[in-house]
């Protein structure tokens, strides 16, 4: 089964820190994504990649980066924390997406305070 | 642009009632449809999947079958258990695009 690994389930941070989500996946996947899931809002495309060190920004991007130096791991990265981006991220990763979906981590609910 | 609606929740069903949940696209291609499960705490599961029209997807119980003349893909489920209760996303993606696009979520709680 593939896996996708979210380095933490849960993280409290403060304003202002630079924050950095990890996303690792074990099945040699070339497409990786990163959503944010809010109440009422479903789940919203920040960032995906296609391969390495390529990416292309979502619905969401901003107040985020990613990095993909590697193809396993796809990074989130916020620049300034604020709290408005409290919420739950999830990673996903996918061969061919209309064959097959996604495959998501468990998520990490971030809190900023 | 694609877009995918599903019914508001939350739902609340005895335990072996029937389950309906709706879900409608609209998409300029031909693109896949899916549904995924998420139980409290966890990421989503990818429940079943149709790729063209007339498919019918299904896994533990529940179908969906991609109706391309209605443009629907509504999730069922014969008799539901307690340990069905967890929010459904309805979703499509579109050859040729990598990413895909997910419906608000249906919650649905299941009482013994």
């Amino acid at each position: 089964d593939v896996k996708v690994t979210q380095s933490s389930r849960y993280l409290v941070k403060r304003t202002g820190e630079k924050v950095f989500l990890e996303c690792v996946q074990d099945m040699d996947h070339e497409n990786m994504f990163w959503y944010r899931q809010d109440p009422g809002l479903g789940l919203r495309l920040i960032y995906f990649s296609y391969d390495v060190k390529m990416k292309e920004k979502g619905d969401i991007p901003e107040g985020y980066s990613v990095s993909r130096e590697k193809k396993e791991r796809f990074s989130l990265i916020l620049e300034s924390a604020s709290t408005n981006q409290t919420s739950m991220y999830l990673c996903a990763s996918s061969f061919l997406p209309e064959a097959y979906g996604y495959t998501f981590g468990s998520g990490t609910r971030l809190t900023v305070v | 642009g694609n877009s995918v609606t599903q019914m508001e929740g939350p739902v609340t069903l005895s335990e072996e009632a029937f389950l309906t949940i709706n879900c409608t696209y609209t998409a300029t291609g031909y693109p896949s449809l899916f549904w995924y499960v998420q139980y409290p705490g966890e990421g989503l599961q990818l429940l079943l999947k149709a790729t063209k029209a007339d498919d019918k997807g299904s896994n533990k119980g529940f179908e969906a079958t991609y109706r391309k003349e209605t443009t629907s893909f509504h999730l069922e489920k014969g008799s539901v258990q307690v340990s069905d209760s967890a929010v459904y996303f309805c979703a499509l993606s579109d050859r040729g695009n990598n990413d895909m696009r997910f419906g608000a979520g249906t919650r649905l709680t299941v009482k013994p």
